[in-house]
């Protein structure tokens, strides 16, 4: 079965601080994409980051950065230095080679307050 | 370049009406995604298209959802007949497979609410 599972429904953290939110994964496929996307309150849906499975180095794009444990099955975002406008939700998806689909986690709700 | 659009931004229906949605995907997208999105369930697959050509129909979206890709820059998703329980925000999202830098751009969605 592919599967993407997000176990944290809601976070709340305190401005400037680090926030990890976790994702694992359930696939068949040896090669796979792995993404993780920022819903706003308006409803947009963003791309943030993406990693490869065949690469072990950790996908970083500005203040986001990624943990991949592929032994777990598992993609991480860490988001450093966290700013209010970082209040929205996230999901995690993963694409694999074998099944175009992509498969979406529940999404985690990260609140930043001052 | 001009990204994801969705046409309208909300819709409201009586039940039993027949609606349809559209969405312009990213000039040179190859492939197109629908979405169900509600916060009980989550985001749902309706259908998936690749070179217009569909790929997957949601199984349990089957009986009253349809959507069709007339061209490369245009898809519509009919509900018919529309019923209480499909309210929800619906996505269309589209990506170039096999790019570097392949990702999911969405649209705003519809809201829709059927009464």
């Amino acid at each position: 079965a592919q599967k993407v599972t997000q176990t944290q429904t809601s976070i709340s953290v305190v401005e400037k601080t680090t926030v990890t939110m976790d994702c694992v994964y359930e696939t068949r496929d040896s090669s796979y994409f792995l993404f993780w996307y920022k819903q706003t309150a308006s409803g947009e849906i963003v791309f943030l980051i993406r990693q490869d499975s065949y690469k072990k180095e950790n996908a970083t794009v500005g203040h986001y950065s990624l943990n991949f444990q592929k032994p777990k099955s598992s993609i991480g975002l860490i988001i450093t230095a966290t700013q209010i406008e970082d209040s929205a939700v996230y999901f995690c998806a993963m694409r694999g080679y074998s099944n175009n689909r992509i498969f979406f986690g529940d999404g985690t709700q990260l609140v930043v307050k001052p | 370049d001009a990204g994801v659009t969705q046409t309208p931004r909300h819709e409201v229906a009586e039940k039993g009406q027949t609606i349809i949605l559209k969405c312009e995907p990213v000039s040179g997208h190859n492939d197109l995604f629908w979405y169900r999105q509600t916060k009980i369930q989550g985001l749902e697959l309706l259908s998936y298209f690749r070179s217009k050509s569909l790929m997957e129909d949601g199984g349990a979206f089957k009986d009253r959802f349809k959507a069709e890709m007339l061209n490369s820059s245009f898809s519509t998703l009919k509900i018919q007949p529309t019923e209480p329980k499909d309210s929800a925000v619906y996505l269309c999202a589209s990506s170039l497979q096999g790019a570097p830098n392949e990702r999911l751009f969405f649209g705003h969605g519809t809201k829709l609410s059927v009464l």
